[in-house]
């Protein structure tokens, strides 16, 4: 399995400000995804994050307002732009690590948005 | 795309009972399926899975059956205990890359009883 970090943990922000969440894994995995899990909800899949080159977003989520990088193999950012209290969720970075494909969560970062 | 659904919302049980959550999913093209169980305030934990090629998975009190021909698949908890206590989710993936781009569904909230 994979050690997967996540910060910052928790954070409030106000409306109309960034914030970017940092993912650091702690060995070299094959993807990383970023998902949302609005509270009581299940988890959405924002984005593919793909190392070197533009993140691979699902519909109903553009790169404008969740801008994604992953410099190298272990590390992504998830930037969650221009906010509202709409984007007041847990954003969870995740992994698969090795041939089985199986996928690792960080432990999320709590945003509420005022 | 895929989309799986997944029954109960709920499901209250008394200790040493059994707890079966049934999920169905869309693409016939899915072949791998995890469930995770998220304790409060906690990420998601993976907990047992199960691929296209085998019928049934057994791990100590929990299993998992899977029909391909009717596209369902369900998580059986036997001798439950409080600790078993959480919100479990279902999900379903056709390989992307090297690793597994999941559909979850919505989620069951298991709570076991004294």
């Amino acid at each position: 399995s994979a050690v997967i970090s996540q910060k910052p943990s928790r954070d409030i922000c106000q409306r109309g400000t960034s914030l970017t969440i940092q993912c650091q894994v702690d060995s070299q995995v094959t993807m990383m995804f970023w998902y949302r899990q609005q509270p009581g909800q299940s988890l959405t899949l924002i984005a593919t994050a793909n190392q070197g080159s533009e993140a691979t977003y699902e519909s109903g989520f553009v790169i404008d307002k969740f801008p994604i990088s992953r410099p190298n193999l272990t590390f992504s950012t998830l930037t969650v732009s221009n906010m509202s209290p709409e984007d007041s969720s847990i954003y969870l970075c995740s992994a698969t690590t090795g041939p089985t494909g199986e996928l690792f969560f960080g432990e999320g970062s709590r945003l509420t948005v005022l | 795309g895929e989309n799986v659904e997944q029954h109960p919302s709920t499901l209250s049980v008394q200790e040493g009972d059994s707890a079966v959550i049934k999920c169905t999913y869309s693409d016939s093209a899915s072949n791998y399926f995890p469930w995770y169980k998220q304790e409060l305030g906690k990420r998601p934990q993976l907990i047992i899975d199960i691929r296209s090629n085998v019928g049934e998975k057994k791990d100590q009190r929990i299993a998992v059956t899977l029909n391909k021909t009717a596209k369902h698949f369900s998580l059986h908890i036997t001798e439950t205990q409080p600790e078993d206590s959480a919100v479990y989710f279902c999900a379903a993936s056709t390989r992307a890359g090297g690793g597994n781009k999941l559909t979850f569904g919505t989620g069951t909230q298991l709570k076991v009883e004294l």
